[in-house]
């Protein structure tokens, strides 16, 4: 079946430094890629998505460009802040499933000022 | 405007015991998620509705599992008889449409504690 696997956290930067967050993805078809956050007691919201393959997503400073050739949607910004502080989930959704979403494990971020 | 609410936030129940979860979609969302989120575990999908209609309820882990949404607005996740590997958060989601087109708006999870 369709999966996604992230890197382990947690991960510590300092602030201003450079994140990268990889996922990768197992699916049939064509599936839509996301970016979803979770900040410390709050709710999932989404961050970013990207729906065909060499699409861009972006948003507050994060990018993530879907490549089909290896099956990855990798989350990076150039110069992290403390206030991106959270849980960063990647997940896709297939194709006629209705919009479910399928889940990594998530990856913890912590950033030092 | 409102978001998505659930309630009860937080439940601890006794092994064995039903319990009921609650979810308040935003208004017009005619779709409707529900997800397992296991500590340090990202969210996996339970049941789906589209209105009023559960069209795909594949992810319920037993038939201890049960969803309604009968008027297409408020749903209700019911756990019967519950055990210590149901303790999880779980989560809601909605959106306007069907489809990976439409962005899900997550509620705050409900906290299910099974001693």
């Amino acid at each position: 079946g369709d999966s996604v696997t992230q890197m382990e956290g947690p991960v510590t930067l300092s602030e201003e430094a450079f994140l990268t967050i990889n996922c990768t993805y197992t699916a049939t078809g064509y599936p839509s890629l996301f970016w979803y956050v979770q900040y410390p007691g709050e709710g999932l919201q989404l961050l970013l998505k990207a729906t065909k393959a060499d699409d861009k997503g972006s948003n507050k400073g994060f990018e993530a460009t879907y490549r089909k050739e290896t099956t990855s949607f990798h989350l990076e910004k150039g110069s992290v802040q403390v206030s991106d502080s959270a849980v960063y989930f990647c997940a896709l959704s297939g194709n006629n499933q209705g919009g479910k979403l399928i889940f990594g494990q998530g990856t913890e971020l912590s950033v030092k000022p | 405007g409102a978001g998505v609410s659930q309630s009860p936030r937080y439940k601890v129940a006794k092994r064995g015991q039903d319990v009921a979860l609650r979810c308040d979609p935003i208004s017009g969302h005619v779709s409707l998620f529900w997800y397992q989120q296991a500590l340090g575990q990202g969210p996996e999908f339970l049941t789906y509705f589209q209105n009023e209609a559960q069209l795909d309820k594949s992810g319920l882990p037993s038939d201890r599992f049960f969803a309604e949404r009968p008027e297409g607005s408020v749903s209700t996740l019911k756990i019967q008889r519950t055990q210590q590997e149901d303790s999880a958060v779980y989560l809601c989601a909605s959106s306007f449409g069907n489809g990976v087109w439409n962005e899900q708006f997550f509620g705050p999870g409900t906290r299910l504690t099974v001693l």
